[in-house]
């Protein structure tokens, strides 16, 4: 069945470090492939997302590209600041009208 | 665009009284929403699909009688727990598809966190 790794957390770095979140999956076809983020105490807000093979998603600095032969999404960001400090979701979807299948999350800590 | 309102974003309530959860889609008709409830720490667990107009479909060893979902119309999605018990209490976030074109995504809550005392 389909399924997301992620790297495990809690992740701590100084500001202004680069950043990395690995995440690989598993999956028949060709699924779509999201980051989302989430502050304490809220929902999630997508991130950026990639619905083909060497497409890369970018915002706020984060990119992400779906690389098909490793079937990873890894997680990058140049330059961390301290209100990048969230929990971190890598997902796919299967593009046929279903669900988020979601990793385990990766908690992000960026100290100033 | 594609704005999912979830209320209330918390609650408290007593052992055994019921909660109702809403999830509305402001700016665009969800005809799929989706349930999860996250435990501190945890990813999200998905609880339920509905689809408007159908009964929801349950993920295996959620109790349908126990976290009732309605969604009768495009726009609106509900979850009720009835007869909470303290063991129920957790953060609940609700999600909608939406699609446009080719293409589709996915939109979150806030979330509600429920404390049954």
């Amino acid at each position: 069945g389909n399924s997301v790794t992620q790297m495990e957390g809690p992740v701590t770095l100084s500001e202004e470090a680069f950043l990395t979140i690995n995440c690989t999956y598993t999956a028949t076809g060709y699924p779509s492939l999201f980051w989302y983020v989430q502050y304490p105490g809220e929902g999630l807000q997508l991130l950026l997302k990639a619905t083909k093979a060497d497409d890369k998603g970018s915002n706020k600095g984060f990119e992400a590209t779906y690389r098909k032969e490793t079937t990873s999404f890894h997680l990058e960001k140049g330059s961390v600041q301290v209100s990048d400090s969230a929990v971190y979701f890598c997902a796919l979807s299967n593009n046929q009208g279903g669900k988020l299948i979601f990793g385990q999350g990766t908690e992000l800590s960026v100290k100033p | 665009g594609a704005v999912v309102s979830q209320h209330p974003s918390w609650v408290i309530c007593k052992s055994g009284t019921s909660v109702k959860i809403e999830c509305r889609s402001l700016d665009f008709q969800a005809t799929t929403m989706f349930w999860y409830r996250q435990f501190p720490k945890q990813s999200l667990m998905l609880m339920a699909t509905s689809n408007e107009g159908s009964k929801a479909t349950y993920e295996q060893g959620v109790e349908k009688d126990k976290f009732l979902i309605n969604h009768a119309s495009l726009t609106l999605s509900t979850l009720t727990v009835t007869s909470a018990h303290p063991e129920d209490s957790s953060f609940y976030i609700c999600s909608a598809r939406w699609e446009q074109g080719m293409g589709y995504g996915y939109t979150f809550g806030s979330g509600t966190r429920l404390t049954v005392v």
